[in-house]
């Protein structure tokens, strides 16, 4: 597709249960990044995957959380027995390399994850 | 490590006039990117302006502009001519050569009145 694609785009969950998202990233973008977003705040870094290499986790706040990415394509964020703090909007976003440089992260629309 | 910082949590300007939002950042990499990102209501970020930290020329896109104070650590957005549409959540961020990985503030909200 043209752009980041996110699925579900909402998702109500009990608490207790696992969710699974979804993250389509632009073709050919090496790097693919998870942000949570909780109301009205900053996005607070998850996790980064960069072509091949051993994934940066430094963000993801509990081992609750886990992501996984099938070579330069689809991720998966996954949450564990998910809690009421786990609501917020989860963003992902791609990029690439230009010359060795940082370009543009293209963001999708997120999923809003609500666990009641 | 990679710290951004955004001391203004909302601000509100005229419509026609000028604002600009103040970002400050830290990094012990020599080689960083700094960026500005619109979130409208849609949630869909999107890329208002990029800064090459090596550039000392303040970026520039038609009505937005930065100003980049390499010394002070500082990266300020100037929006000219504000518009209706110009409200949304603006959101200051870095990224090194070194670990690629984007370092959000907490984002500023700006309202425009009409």
């Amino acid at each position: 597709g043209a752009g980041v694609s996110q699925s579900p785009s909402n998702k109500v969950t009990e608490k207790g249960k696992d969710v699974e998202l979804r993250c389509d990233p632009i073709s050919g973008h090496t790097a693919l990044y998870w942000y949570r977003q909780r109301l009205g705040q900053g996005l607070e870094f998850l996790i980064y995957f960069q072509g091949n290499s051993a994934p940066d986790k430094s963000g993801l706040p509990s081992d609750r959380f886990s992501a996984e990415r099938t070579g330069e394509s689809v991720s998966t964020l996954t949450i564990q027995r998910t809690q009421q703090e786990d609501s917020a909007v989860y963003l992902c976003a791609s990029s690439s390399r230009t010359g060795g440089a940082p370009t543009e992260a293209f963001f999708g629309q997120g999923t809003r994850l609500t666990v009641v | 490590a990679q710290t951004v910082t955004q001391s203004q949590p909302e601000m509100s300007v005229q419509e026609a006039e000028t604002v600009t939002l103040s970002c400050t950042y830290d990094t012990s990499e020599s080689d960083y990117y700094l960026f500005w990102y619109k979130q409208p209501p849609s949630r869909q970020m999107i890329l208002v302006i990029r800064q090459e930290a090596y550039k000392q020329q303040n970026a520039t896109e038609n009505r937005f502009s930065v100003n980049f104070q390499k010394a002070a650590k500082s990266f300020s957005l100037k929006i000219s001519d504000s518009q209706l549409g110009d409200a949304a959540m603006y959101f200051c961020a870095s990224s090194t050569s070194g670990t690629y990985k984007y370092i959000f503030g907490t984002g500023t909200r700006l309202k425009v009145l009409a």
